[in-house]
């Protein structure tokens, strides 16, 4: 059972319009809600992150919106930029001892045109 | 500083071939992981090691077998590889959840083609 899903699968955006991806999780154990950045060829890295009782968090243009009741949360790209083109994986956390083990979404791959 | 460091970064195999990705991290993280991403099916876990001498199984272990040789290092073994290990494999590591949350660092990948 996949227990974060996202959609949807490709994102085809203008530049300058918005970027909106969407996660659900099933686990309510899970305490942290991290976005990953992808360029080709390179590793993922963190973009931005939500813990869950905070509804929404902004860094630049890039928000999460998050929804605990639903499972919900989502990054919203503003402004969309061709360097913003990329595959994004929304991803949860949960503790394991003194660390973490995150599960990661399928991914989706933004494409903005220009 | 380096981050997470990934050898090779290219690697082609033949069927029932044997071969080790290596990884080392010099942020002196606790944790290390590999995963492997494949087009459609997102990044899963094959192994993790909450700390030197510690290793577990993650979703995708089968066909696997990791090292960790101390704090920096952890290494994946394809002991026969197989046409379905063809992948990219990432590995990663973190600090403890007392420093943040579960946030990873990742090493730029190995592509390893079986055939």
């Amino acid at each position: 059972q996949q227990q974060v899903k996202q959609s949807p699968q490709s994102l085809i955006v203008q530049k300058g319009g918005i970027s909106i991806i969407n996660c659900a999780y099933e686990n309510t154990a899970f305490d942290y809600f991290p976005w990953y950045q992808q360029f080709p060829g390179k590793g993922p890295a963190l973009l931005i992150a939500i813990r869950p009782d905070v509804s929404e968090k902004k860094e630049g243009r890039f928000t999460i919106s998050f929804n605990k009741s639903a499972k919900q949360f989502s990054l919203h790209i503003m402004d969309s930029q061709p360097g913003d083109s990329a595959t994004y994986f929304c991803a949860a956390s949960i503790p394991a001892g003194a660390n973490s083990k995150l599960t990661f979404g399928k991914g989706i791959t933004l494409s903005v045109r220009p | 500083n380096a981050g997470v460091t990934q050898t090779p970064k290219f690697q082609v195999l033949k069927t029932g071939q044997s071969m080790t990705l290596q990884c080392a991290q010099d942020m002196n993280h606790n944790s290390m992981y590999w995963y492997r991403q494949d087009p459609g099916m997102g990044l899963r876990l094959i192994y993790y090691s909450a700390s030197e001498g510690t290793t577990d199984k993650g979703e995708v272990p089968n066909g696997y077998n990791v090292s960790r040789l101390n704090k920096r290092e952890f290494s994946l073994r394809l002991e026969s590889a197989a046409p379905s290990q063809t992948s990219v494999y990432f590995c990663a590591s973190s600090p403890p959840r007392t420093v943040n949350t579960g946030e990873l660092f990742f090493g730029e990948g190995s592509r390893l083609t079986v055939l």
